[in-house]
């Protein structure tokens, strides 16, 4: 069973300029995270997906951070304009229903300048 | 807001001996599951435990769950130098997201 796919792994940007973020989840997972870990800290959530319906984003910077999740399969996260703080890795989730593992991928290290 | 705090924050042991590491979490689960990091690299999953057991095993791995104490712990026996990695746990309510602590970084020295 292939894994989660996320890409880039590594992205160095300056900041106010944008950044996005791609996943491939697990086919057949209807769940899907993004999560945010920066250094030395556990990973945070920032938005959950049902299918292609958002189910919590209470923490997703609105001003600045935007997902989408078309046809409910693959997902993007954008950053735009970055700031210094969001340097960190992005990381994406999924899972079968809301009661089994949820499988993670590589995750993408932001480096904002 | 994190759900779950690890405890202790660090752990450096021997190989051969066995690591303990808690979690502690705020309100009613459905489960709670075990994930282990390396460094640099994306979240490994351990175990999960639901609401309604009170103790699991997987491999050298051994985990409870204490509802009533809001509470799990993670035991690893017999160490490795493999088994070095941070190690968190995240709470799960029913049809929400994982929500993690801090994590328990083990170093393991041969």
């Amino acid at each position: 069973e292939a894994g989660v796919a996320q890409s880039p792994r590594y992205k160095i940007i300056e900041k106010r300029q944008s950044v996005a973020f791609w996943c491939n989840p697990i086919s057949g997972h209807a769940t899907l995270y993004w999560y945010q870990q920066i250094l030395g800290q556990g990973p945070k959530l920032l938005i959950q997906f049902q299918n292609n319906g958002v189910v919590d984003d209470s923490q997703l910077p609105k001003d600045r951070f935007s997902a989408e999740r078309l046809k409910g399969v693959d997902s993007t996260l954008k950053i735009q304009p970055a700031k210094l703080e969001d340097s960190a890795v992005y990381l994406c989730a999924s899972r079968l229903t809301a009661d089994t593992e949820a499988f993670f991928g590589q995750g993408t290290r932001l480096t904002v300048v | 807001s994190q759900q779950g705090e690890e405890d202790p924050q660090a752990l450096s042991i021997q190989e051969g001996e066995n690591a303990t590491m808690n979690c502690s979490y705020k309100t009613s689960i459905n489960n709670l599951q075990w994930y282990r990091q390396n460094s640099g690299r994306g979240l490994v999953h351990l175990i999960l435990i639901r609401s309604n057991e009170r103790e699991k095993h997987s491999g050298r791995l051994r985990v409870t769950l204490d509802t009533s104490k809001k509470s799990s712990s993670l035991l690893i026996t017999a160490s490795r130098a493999a088994d070095t990695a941070s190690y968190f746990c995240a709470s799960n309510q029913a049809g929400t997201a994982l929500i993690f602590g801090k994590g328990t970084t083990l170093s393991v020295s041969s």
